[in-house]
């Protein structure tokens, strides 16, 4: 079967809290960065990306922040719901030129309602 | 309106057994990717195709192949399964450099 899984970090939030999730990346040249959501069972999905000549963007309920200087990232949800819960992996990658993705190790985020 | 679609999504095959895992995608990718992804862990490429150029992955043992016979189809062969091949494996596709979109996935569970 498989092999033993690491325990990934996880984040434990009530319904309606705020949440923020933080990756630290590889790479000092990456330069394009993405959010996924992994549901269990299912394939990550796309959240929000953000690339490096900026140090925030915003979606529906969530915000991106890049801090290249600390080459940090960080995913915030705000009003987080039970359905919010899942994993969430950083990825990185050199966008010039042609790269593939790196994946961070993935924070579990569990919500109660 | 599934976008990238795999088939199987769950295959269970015998220690040693060839198999094979498929997927398609409407998006007119130019790119498509196959990545491992065990328990509790992030996804690792295994190869991946950039129109018909493949390239594969420098620790991607050898018992994993692939082949793209056309824009919309990919397939992951499994020449000899072991019971460390049991895994979720998870195509993905997308346009150049941009934004890598996932399939929901094939579990292989390997007896």
């Amino acid at each position: 079967g498989e092999s033993v899984g690491l325990h990934l970090p996880t984040l434990s939030v009530q319904e309606g809290d705020n949440s923020i999730i933080n990756c630290a990346y590889s790479n000092s040249a990456s330069d394009y960065f993405i959010w996924y959501k992994q549901e269990s069972g299912k394939g990550p999905q796309f959240i929000i990306d953000i690339r490096s000549n900026m140090d925030k963007r915003q979606g529906q309920r969530v915000t991106v922040l890049l801090n290249k200087t600390v080459k940090h990232l960080s995913l915030q949800i705000a009003a987080t719901q039970p359905g919010d819960s899942a994993v969430y992996f950083c990825a990185e990658t050199l966008n010039s030129g042609y790269s593939t993705l790196t994946f961070g190790k993935g924070t579990m985020l569990l919500v109660s309602p | 309106d599934a976008m990238v679609i795999q088939n199987p999504r769950y295959q269970v095959t015998q220690f040693g057994k060839p198999v094979t895992l498929s997927c398609s995608q409407t998006l007119n990718h130019n790119v498509m990717y196959w990545y491992q992804q065990k328990s509790s862990q992030a996804p690792k490429l295994l190869f991946h195709y950039y129109d018909k150029d493949f390239n594969n992955e420098a620790d991607t043992p050898d018992n994993f192949q692939s082949r793209r016979p056309n824009t919309s189809f990919c397939f992951l062969d499994i020449r000899s399964p072991g019971l460390g091949d049991a895994a979720m494996y998870l195509c993905a596709t997308s346009r150049g450099e941009e934004t890598q979109y996932f399939g929901p996935g094939t579990r292989l569970l390997v007896l």
